[in-house]
Formats: structure tokens, sequence, C-alpha cells
């Protein structure tokens, strides 16, 4: 069984700051694929990042990026710059098969940027 | 990356009826799945939506109450049946594509249950 925790239920962060969202979860499948969703007050769920349980070095898609340690089964996601668009609910999910299967999602952090 | 759209995107629905909710991609994809969203909560995998057979329930979930539809690779249905307040929530399809490791979800619809 897989399962996805996030600690941080709400953070509020200046305006133009990085901000970190933790994530950890826990698998005994050697070949997952990890996957940060942003999820704004209109209800979509727009995929910001992915990361494979065997890539070497961590996902970056602009201003985010996945800090992934293994070891720790920690994956957070680090938002460069913080913008007051980037106020929404994230979510970290998982999935087996390198990410080709359904998706375990973590309850979320709901991110609140002030100007 | 998919296109994918939901009807309808909102509803309000009485106590004991059904609604049937459409998931339409752009192009073909190898995996359909359908989500819950209950106010305030994360997302639940309801079933994955598999082509020309019977859809894949978790548990919790039962045919009878969540039927599921899906004739080709582009396109699915949920049916929310004899709804509750309960059942008021998101609805989310997303999609597996052929592009490994991209799952995209649908708009979501917004059901109210009175």
């Amino acid at each position: 069984a897989q399962k996805i925790t996030q600690t941080q239920p709400g953070m509020f962060v200046q305006e133009k700051e990085a901000v970190t969202l933790d994530c950890t979860y826990d698998t005994s499948d050697p070949s997952y694929g990890l996957f940060w969703y942003k999820q704004p007050s209109s209800g979509e769920m727009i995929f910001l990042i992915y990361q494979g349980s065997y890539d070497q070095q961590n996902a970056t898609e602009g201003r985010y990026s996945l800090n992934f340690q293994k070891a720790r089964k920690s994956a957070n996601l680090v938002i460069s710059a913080s913008q007051l668009g980037d106020s929404a609910m994230y979510f970290c999910a998982m999935s087996a098969n390198f990410g080709n299967e359904k998706l375990t999602f973590g309850t979320g952090t709901r991110l609140t940027i002030i100007p | 990356s998919a296109v994918i759209s939901q009807k309808p995107s909102r509803d309000i629905c009485q106590r004991g009826t059904s609604l049937t909710i459409q998931c339409q991609v752009d192009s073909q994809v190898t995996m359909m799945f359908w989500y819950r969203q209950q106010p305030g909560q994360s997302l639940t995998l309801i079933a994955t939506a598999n082509q020309g057979s019977e859809a894949t329930y978790e548990s919790g979930f039962v045919i009878d109450k969540f039927p599921i539809s899906r004739p080709n690779l582009t396109f699915s249905t949920l049916t929310v049946s004899n709804m509750s307040p309960e059942d008021s929530s998101i609805y989310l399809c997303s999609v597996l594509t052929k592009h490994p490791y991209e799952q995209y979800f649908g708009p979501g619809t917004r059901l109210t249950v009175t």
C-alpha cells in the first residue's frame, strides 16, 4: 500500500520569497512516480512536476523544483520567487509503476501568498 | 499534454435522483480514472475506467452506485445514482497519456445534492 503525508495544513509566505512544501511517502514498490498538483479555488487540478524513483537528478519546471531525498522518502516542492497567483491548495501524490498507475494523494497544503 | 472537458461543470440535484457526468479527451489515452473530492478533503479514487470492459472499483465504491462506461479511448461517463447529500463533491476525471508519467485532470464537476 502507498501512503502520502503532508504535515503542513496551511502556510503563509511573503510575496517573492521561496517556499518549501513538505511531502513524505511510504511504499514497498521500488518503481514509483511522485507528482505535485496545484488546485486553485476554481477546483481544477493543475499538474506541476513529476519525479521518478530512479531519477538521479531533482526535477525542475520553471519556478518549481522537487527536492527528492529517496533515503528519507521525502519529495518536497520548492517554489522560487513566489507570486500572488501561487495561492492555492497543493497536493503531493504518488503512483506505482513509475507513475503509470492510479494516484494516491496526500491531504494537501493551503498556501497563501501575502503581498 | 491532453485537453480534457467535463460536462456538466456544476449541478444541483435532488435527493434520490441520478446524474451522469461526461469526460471527453482530445486524444487517445491509455487509462482514464474517476476521482471524488469531498468538501475540504483530498482526492479519492472511485474507479479506473477500462475501455471495452467493466470498470475496476476501489474499496468502498460499488458499481450500482457509480456505474461507469468507457466506450472508446477518448470518452467516459460516471453516473452518481440515487444521490444523497453525502454525494455532494467535486468529481474529476483524469487521464494517463501516451507520454509516460503525465496524468492530467479535467476541470471537474461540482455536484450539490439537496
